[in-house]
Order: structure tokens, then sequence, then C-alpha cells
């Protein structure tokens, strides 16, 4: 079985710029996460989708920070504009369902300068 | 909101010896508390989980155990081997509980098996 796929593995941008990040869940997996980890931290999470509907996003910041999953699959996380405390892992995670087992991709590592 | 403590920050046990990491919740509601396992620059992987109509799990060197009167559970390793160096980070969520079930994680314990 196929894991869950994230692009890019890393990146570095400037302050104030947008970037992307992009997540392709294991296949047939209805519920899809984005979570954040800082350097030591535990991750927390920004969004979690169902299908292609938003359960939660009560911790994202939405004054920067969008995403979206068009047609239930793969999911994209924007930020624009883009500050120095974004710099952190961005992670995607799936599920087969709701309360179910979490499989977590190989994340994005974003720098901010 | 859900917020998990998780204590200690740091465990450094001698190779063969146990290793107890303990944490605790907040929101009574909470009935599901996954425990994973993260190495340096790789994703977090699940190791055990445990739901709230059970107090104790087992798989093989690892166990975890739960108290929904006293809001915490813990892991435990035996037989600590030098894989199992890595940081473990708690978690806990609603499941189905009629809320989100997006994981609220601890900061994080760095084990430290010493040869």
């Amino acid at each position: 079985e196929a894991g869950v796929a994230q692009s890019p593995r890393y990146k570095i941008i400037e302050k104030r710029q947008s970037v992307a990040f992009w997540c392709n869940p294991i296949s047939g997996h209805a519920t899809l996460y984005w979570y954040q980890q800082i350097l030591g931290q535990g991750p927390k999470l920004l969004i979690q989708f169902q299908n292609n509907g938003v359960v939660d996003d009560s911790q994202l910041p939405k004054d920067r920070f969008s995403a979206e999953r068009l047609k239930g699959v793969d999911s994209t996380l924007k930020i624009q504009p883009a500050k120095l405390e974004d710099s952190a892992v961005y992670l995607c995670a799936s599920s087969f369902m709701r309360d179910d087992q979490q499989f977590f991709g190989p994340g994005t590592r974003l720098t901010v300068l | 909101g859900e917020n998990v403590e998780q204590h200690p920050s740091t465990l450094s046990v001698q190779e063969g010896d146990s290793a107890v990491i303990k944490c605790t919740y907040s929101d009574s509601a909470s009935n599901y508390f996954p425990w994973y396992k993260q190495e340096l620059g790789k994703r977090p992987q699940l190791i055990i989980d445990i739901r709230s109509n059970v107090g104790e799990k087992k798989d093989q060197r690892i166990a975890v155990t739960l108290n929904k009167t006293a809001k915490h559970f813990s892991l435990h390793i035996t037989e600590t081997q030098p894989e199992d160096s890595a940081v473990y980070f708690c978690a806990a969520s609603w499941g189905l509980g009629g809320g989100a079930d997006g994981l609220t994680f601890g900061k994080g314990t760095h084990l430290i098996i010493q040869p």
C-alpha cells in the first residue's frame, strides 16, 4: 500500500512570499489532516477535511493560510504572505474514516528567511 | 480545547531497562489516545493506541495504560534497545464523540538508550 505523498520535501522562501504544499493521501482515505510541526514541538492541527468538506479549521490562521481538497482526494495548503514564524515542517495525514488510525506523510520542511 | 501535557521532556535509560512516559489531558470527552514515535527527520509513526473503553493494551515490549478518572495515560517500553531511541509523542482526540477528531499532541519526550 502506497503511503501519504507530499511535495515539495523542502522549500526556502523570503518572508512575505507565497508558498503552496501538496498532499496525496492513501487511496480510499476519506479524512485528511494538515499539521504544523515547529522544531522541538509536537504537531499542531491546522485543518481537517472529510472528503472535500472542512470538519475543523479552528486553528488555521485564516488571514494568511488557506487549504482546499477538491474532488475529495488531493489537497493543497497555501501560505500568503509567509512570516518568519511559519518556518516549520508541514505534515499531511490521512485516515480511512474519522476516528481511525492516522498515517502521516514525510512532511514539507519550510524555511522562511 | 484539549490540552495535553507530557513528561519528561528527556529520558535517558540503560539498554535493557524499562522506560515510562506519562501524559495528562484536559478534556474529559477525549476518547482516543495514540502514541507516535518520530526519528530525526522522519514522519511520526504510530506505535500503539488505546480507546477509552480499555484500561490497558500491550504489544510485545510496548504497553499503554489509561486512567480516565485521573485523565492520564502512560507508555511503557520494556527491555529497551538502541533502536528505541527517538522522540515519542502522546496525543488525544475526541474520536467520534461529537467533535472533530484531529489529534492534540504533547510536546514530546526524547528517549535516549545508553549502551
